[in-house]
């Protein structure tokens, strides 16, 4: 059964202070890992798909990086609007449509 | 290019009653999906239409639920004989079926079943 897993379920920083988020993914065949924003109260927000290892996608402060075991959300020198929770979902090539998503990171970024 | 859209946002329903939410899916995106969320986790996933056939179902979805798309536009999801336990964030996502996997996800209906 595919399964992502996130660390730390919540991180607080302090603006301008550079971290990681870690999502680490047991799935059987991969055919995409998914990385959404999502603010209280609102629907998840696309950030960025990787489909191999190795493969980096960046945008604004965030940078997205894959291994065959686990994906690294980055960010560098938050603000204070970089506070939200951090979503991770993989999809399977086993036919599949649906995305499995980890619990999420609760990010806040203190002024 | 609007947004996938969800109705009604907040619904408060008594236990035992059914309720019915729409979504209407990004323009010519012919892929169709609802999620559920409760607080502090993931979004989990229920059903997937591409265009107006149900082409999977999670175990999830008892046959309290049942979900529609017609005519390949619009979905209704209709959770007959509600429970406390149905109270959630109702999630709907789209996405184009031209090779891109990315959903992309409404604002929700938020289900209060007291």
């Amino acid at each position: 059964e595919d399964q992502v897993t996130q660390s730390p379920e919540a991180l607080r920083l302090q603006e301008g202070e550079s971290s990681s988020l870690n999502c680490s993914y047991t799935v059987s065949g991969l055919r995409g890992l998914f990385w959404y924003r999502q603010d209280p109260g609102k629907g998840p927000e696309f950030l960025f798909t990787l489909y191999s290892a190795g493969e980096e996608k960046e945008k604004e402060r965030l940078k997205a990086t894959l291994t065959k075991k686990e994906s690294f959300l980055h960010i560098t020198a938050p603000k204070p609007e970089d506070s939200a929770t951090y979503l991770c979902a993989v999809q399977s090539i086993q036919g599949a449509q649906k995305l499995v998503f980890g619990q999420g990171t609760r990010l806040t970024i203190n002024p | 290019d609007t947004g996938v859209s969800q109705d009604p946002r907040h619904k408060i329903t008594k236990r035992g009653q059914n309720v019915t939410f729409r979504c209407d899916p990004i323009s010519e995106h012919n892929r169709l999906y609802w999620y559920r969320q409760t607080l502090g986790q993931g979004p989990e996933f229920l059903t997937y239409f591409q265009n107006e056939a149900q082409l999977e179902k999670s175990r999830l979805l008892s046959d309290r639920f049942s979900a529609e798309r017609p005519k390949g536009s619009f979905s209704t999801l209709e959770i007959q004989r509600t429970e406390q336990g149905d109270s959630a964030m109702y999630l709907c996502a789209s996405s184009s079926g031209q090779g891109w996997y990315e959903q992309y996800f409404g604002p929700g209906t938020r289900l209060t079943v007291t």
